[in-house]
């Protein structure tokens, strides 16, 4: 079974700011791990995955994660914030690509002030 | 290429009532999930259809959910009778058929059941 963990349920920064939401995952075999945005109004967006070929990932809008095994991490981060990265982000867990569900945690809502 | 869609964005229905959800998968896709967010919860997995078969409903809460894929094109989901703890956002994803597709959400189904 896979479980998904991200800690805090808000985060705030200013605009410029480094970005970074926490995920730790746990997985009984090799996982695979999505980060996933939600801006208002509109369905769950990819922004990376991680399938084992690169530890370091790099998504859309200038964010990536990096897959620790040691630490059972996938945080997601951002040099620098812009206003409209303000969304709903969540971390997910699946044993596979396609034909699996997908294990969501919490979400973190990004809060982003001039 | 149009995205996943769902009908309606918004229900409000009391307790009791029946509510039927829909889901256009992005065409061409022969997978199509469900899943549901309950406020302050993680998003939940309820079903997994492949083509109009059921390959996975270990997440449907009990069986005042229903859930069908005619011909393997659309979906619908019948909460019959709704109670209140059915609130929530259900979203509707789709992938194509294969072991690294990706999963494409849309936007949800926002249901309130007073």
């Amino acid at each position: 079974a896979q479980s998904v963990t991200q800690l805090g349920s808000h985060v705030s920064v200013s605009e410029g700011a480094l970005v970074l939401l926490r995920c730790n995952y746990s997985s009984s075999v090799p996982p695979y791990l999505f980060w996933y945005v939600q801006y208002p109004n509109q369905g769950l967006q990819l922004l990376l995955k991680y399938t084992s070929a690169a530890t370091l990932v790099k998504g859309i809008n200038g964010f990536e994660a990096e897959f620790k095994k040691s630490e059972t991490s996938f945080h997601l981060t951002k040099p620098s914030a812009h206003m409209s990265d303000a969304a709903e982000y969540f971390c997910a867990v699946s044993i596979s690509l396609g034909y699996s569900t997908l294990t969501f945690g919490k979400g973190t809502m990004l809060l982003v002030s001039p | 290429e149009a995205g996943v869609t769902q009908f309606p964005s918004h229900s409000v229905i009391e307790k009791g009532q029946t509510v039927t959800l829909r889901c256009d998968p992005i065409s061409g896709h022969d997978n199509l999930y469900w899943y549901r967010r309950v406020m302050g919860k993680e998003i939940k997995f309820l079903l997994h259809f492949v083509k109009e078969s059921k390959q996975d409903e270990s997440g449907m809460p009990n069986n005042r959910f229903l859930a069908e894929r005619t011909g393997g094109t659309y979906s619908t989901l019948k909460v019959q009778p709704a109670e209140l703890e059915d609130s929530g956002v259900y979203f509707c994803a789709s992938s194509q058929d294969g072991l690294f597709y990706e999963q494409y959400f849309g936007p949800g189904t926002r249901l309130t059941v007073t």
